[in-house]
């Protein structure tokens, strides 16, 4: 079956510290990645995507590569802010019924301190 | 753009009782849309999938008669917790497919407590 695994949280980090949230699947066949950010209080945005083997997805100064060979897709920040705090989740993208849906990790909560 | 808006965003209901939760897509044609719960320090589990005009689809283990969706119009789906347990205490997020590349955008959720 298909799912995702991050790491658990929360994570603590001073600002301009360097960030790494882990997410591995299990899929079959090859499907889209995604990471998605909620701040409190609102719905979940799209962060960053990849599509197939090797991807680079990247978006406000995150980035994440989708790695077949490891089938991870860890999303990684160079310099924290602390307006990046909020829960990130990892997902994958699967066909089923004739649908695309997703599926999440359990999302991993970030915290920044200045 | 592709903005889901979703009421209330939170909710207390007494042992017995139902709730409406709304999903509005405010500037584009839903004509899928998805529910979710999530428990706490969870993942967000797909309770089912709607069409709009059609019998929703529910995932495995999801009551239909427990969780009632409707999706009449192209901005407009709604979950109504039936007979409403402790159990049904949770997170419920909508959620709605857009756009060619078929992007999902998704609902702030609604905090249901069940007392």
């Amino acid at each position: 079956g298909n799912s995702v695994t991050q790491m658990e949280g929360p994570v603590t980090l001073s600002e301009e510290a360097f960030l790494t949230i882990n997410c591995t699947y299990t899929a079959t066949g090859y499907p889209s990645l995604f990471w998605y950010v909620q701040y409190p209080g609102e719905g979940l945005q799209l962060l960053l995507k990849a599509t197939k083997a090797d991807d680079k997805g990247s978006n406000k100064g995150f980035e994440a590569t989708y790695r077949k060979e490891t089938t991870s897709f860890h999303l990684e920040k160079g310099s924290v802010q602390v307006s990046d705090s909020a829960v990130y989740f990892c997902a994958l993208r699967y066909s089923s019924g004739g649908y695309n849906k997703l599926i999440f990790g359990a999302g991993t909560r970030l915290a920044v301190h200045p | 753009g592709a903005v889901v808006s979703q009421h209330p965003s939170w909710v207390i209901c007494k042992s017995g009782t139902s709730v409406k939760i709304e999903c509005r897509s405010l500037d584009f044609q839903a004509t899928t849309m998805f529910w979710y719960r999530q428990f706490p320090k969870q993942s967000l589990m797909l309770m089912a999938t709607s069409n709009e005009g059609s019998k929703a689809t529910y995932e495995q283990g999801v009551e239909k008669d427990k969780f009632l969706i409707n999706h009449a119009s192209l901005t407009l789906s709604t979950l109504t917790v039936t007979s409403a347990h402790p159990e049904d205490s949770s997170f419920y997020i909508c959620s709605a497919r857009y756009g060619a590349n078929y992007g999902y955008t998704f609902g702030s959720g609604t905090r249901l407590t069940v007392v």
